[in-house]
This record gives structure tokens, sequence and C-alpha cells, in this order.
């Protein structure tokens, strides 16, 4: 196991069309967490899932995106009718909760443009 | 409302010499602290971290110091090198009240090594 991985590393679509990409965290974290990263900006949190359960959800996270992690392992995040403001790149990210503090592992994100 | 900030977009320094990134954050809940680099077309990766128990936590080039009181944190990397020329995002999480390892991410400052 080398990291977390994220597919599709690019995509393009057209505005009002839906997108889902799919990320696969490290085999033993328990957590998962989706960002959204802009240019200039740092990376902003959208969701995260503790193993299937979906645990807390910015309100960044319009009712056009959905976001499942069906059996704790992989996670998908889905746009519906994507808007020219969706294009960015969505970050996922996996933890193992040990003590105290948690350490994020980032995977090479899906960029996402709108046209 | 931005909670952690860089106010340095970019900075440049000669090889060899130092390098001082810093970062200021507001809100006093924030327990754990790290640093996150990044390469283009790749995700953060994880660099140092330091509890809010601490003031200082070195990793070979890398010392992180915490001023609590002044709500504000640095990165020095001694000696620095090329291949340190990235994207360089100061984070925080208050992981002690929130039990999540949920991220605020700043705005990233972009550091050149010269040869």
């Amino acid at each position: 196991d080398t990291g977390v991985s994220q597919n599709p590393r690019h995509k393009i679509t057209k505005r009002g069309q839906n997108v889902t990409f799919r990320c696969d965290p490290i085999s033993e974290h328990n957590r998962l967490y989706w960002y959204r990263q802009t240019l200039g900006q740092g990376p902003e949190f959208l969701t995260y899932f503790q193993n299937e359960a979906q645990l807390e959800k910015s309100r960044l996270l319009s009712d056009r995106f959905s976001a499942e992690r069906p059996k704790g392992s992989f996670s998908t995040l889905e746009i519906q009718r994507t808007e020219q403001g969706d294009s960015a790149m969505y970050l996922c990210a996996s933890s193992y909760v040990l003590g105290a503090n948690e350490k994020l592992f980032f995977g090479s994100g899906t960029q996402l443009s709108v046209l | 409302d931005q909670q952690v900030k860089q106010n340095s977009p970019s900075l440049s320094v000669q090889e060899g010499r130092i390098s001082i990134l810093n970062c200021d954050y507001t809100n006093s809940m924030f327990d754990y602290f790290l640093w996150y680099k990044k390469y283009p077309a790749e995700g953060p990766t994880f660099l140092i971290s330091i509890s809010s128990i601490k003031d200082k936590n070195e990793d070979g080039r890398f010392t992180v110091f915490l001023n609590k009181s002044a709500k504000h944190l640095s990165l020095h990397i001694v000696p620095s090198q090329p291949g340190d020329s990235a994207v360089y995002f100061c984070a925080a999480s208050d992981h002690g009240s929130s039990n999540t390892g949920k991220l605020i991410f700043g705005q990233g400052t972009t550091l050149q090594v010269k040869p």
C-alpha cells in the first residue's frame, strides 16, 4: 500500500453535468477526509468519515455535493449539476486515530475543470 | 473568517541559508499544529507537527516554534536546499475538544531556494 489514491487525476466537464470522484485511503486508516483547494488558497475542509459514518459536513458542501463511504473503505464524492465555481482541486486524506494527535495523509487530488 | 493566516505569499532564500516561514492563528482552542509541503500536481505531504503543550519541535533540518501567547508559529529550515522549493501550508486543529483531525489551513507560502 503506497498511500492515498485518487481517481481520476483530472476531470473536464461541461456545466450542468454530474461528476464523481473516488478515493482509496491507506488500508488501515479509519478516518477519511475530503478537502477542496482553489488557486492561491489552502485546502478547505468539506466532510469526513469515521469508518462508514459521515460525522461532519462543512457549510461549503451544498446540497449538490454528496459523499459516501459505503463499507468504510473507499469513498466517492459526487457533484451534481456542476457549476463553474466548482472548478478546484479535490483532495482526499486519511488517518488512523491513535492517541491525542492525528496526522492526515493526502492523495494527489482530482483537478476538476467545469467549462 | 481566516482562522489560520500565512501573511507572506512567497519567500526566496539562498541555498545554505535559513528559511523562516510564519503563521498566525486566531482560535485559542487550537491545540495541534502541522506544516505540510506541497509540490505542483501533488497532494500536501506532512512535514512536522507540534502539540500546544510544547514550544519547540525539531526534526533534522526542520524546527517548528510555537508561541501560544502570540498565537504564532514558525517553521525554520536550516540549511535550505533547492529541493525544499515548494508551497508550505500551516494547519491547525482543535483535536482535544473536537476529537477530530479536521485541519484548518493557511493560504500557503511559496518558498524558492536559489542554488
